[in-house]
């Protein structure tokens, strides 16, 4: 089965200034996915970036990078140069090969991005 | 284009009414996904469709939830007589194909159970 933790219900940071949202993961199979999602205030779920479990390399897109430690079983998402608009909850998630690769999603993290 | 869409928005009802949800996937998405959003928490997987297929129903909660779908087209999630407990946001996504790919969310419904 995999799982997915997020330990950070809450997290603050001022506008222009980087921060990092926590994930940690446990599966067993041996090739995975894993996403994150954001979820502003409207309730739409909109997908940010992508890591497979065999890419060489991190993968990022625009302000949004993911700290990839495959020992560690970490899937850290990274914003860079935060906006107001960044204010939301963020989600992770992993494919469930079992499920037609459904996501098992964590709880969440509510980012608020400060003036 | 058009992404996933899903009817109604709200939808507010009393308990032991059944209640219809609705699905439009993105043309061409194959794969398509339902999860329940409980007020504060993350997301439930229900079922999931490959075509008008549903391999795995693990997810839904009772025998009140069923759900279909017409080839690689609308899904619908039904909920029979509701209890105050299914009262939650519904989410529908879709994918191109079943693996790994993101899957693309729709409004969701909004239910809730007086």
């Amino acid at each position: 089965a995999q799982k997915i933790t997020q330990t950070q219900p809450g997290m603050f940071v001022q506008e222009k200034e980087a921060v990092t949202l926590d994930c940690t993961y446990d599966t067993s199979d041996p090739s995975y996915g894993l996403f994150w999602y954001k979820q502003p205030s409207s309730g739409e779920m909109i997908f940010l970036i992508y890591q497979g479990s065999y890419d060489q390399q991190n993968a990022t897109e625009g302000r949004y990078s993911l700290n990839f430690q495959k020992a560690r079983k970490s899937a850290n998402l990274v914003i860079s140069a935060s906006q107001l608009g960044d204010s939301a909850m963020y989600f992770c998630a992993i494919l469930n090969s079992n499920s037609g690769y459904a996501l098992n999603f964590g709880k969440g993290t509510s980012l608020l991005v400060t003036p | 284009g058009a992404g996933v869409s899903q009817s109604p928005s709200n939808k507010v009802t009393e308990k032991g009414k059944d209640v219809e949800l609705r699905c439009d996937p993105i043309s061409g998405h194959t794969a398509l996904y339902w999860y329940r959003q409980r007020l504060g928490q993350g997301l439930e997987f229900l079922i999931y469709f490959q075509g008008n297929s549903a391999p795995d129903k693990s997810g839904l909660p009772s025998d009140r939830f069923s759900a279909e779908r017409t080839g690689e087209s609308v899904s619908t999630l039904t909920i029979q007589r509701t209890q105050q407990e299914d009262s939650a946001v519904y989410l529908c996504a879709s994918r191109q194909r079943s693996g790994q790919l993101p899957q693309y969310f729709g409004p969701g419904t909004r239910l809730l159970v007086l």
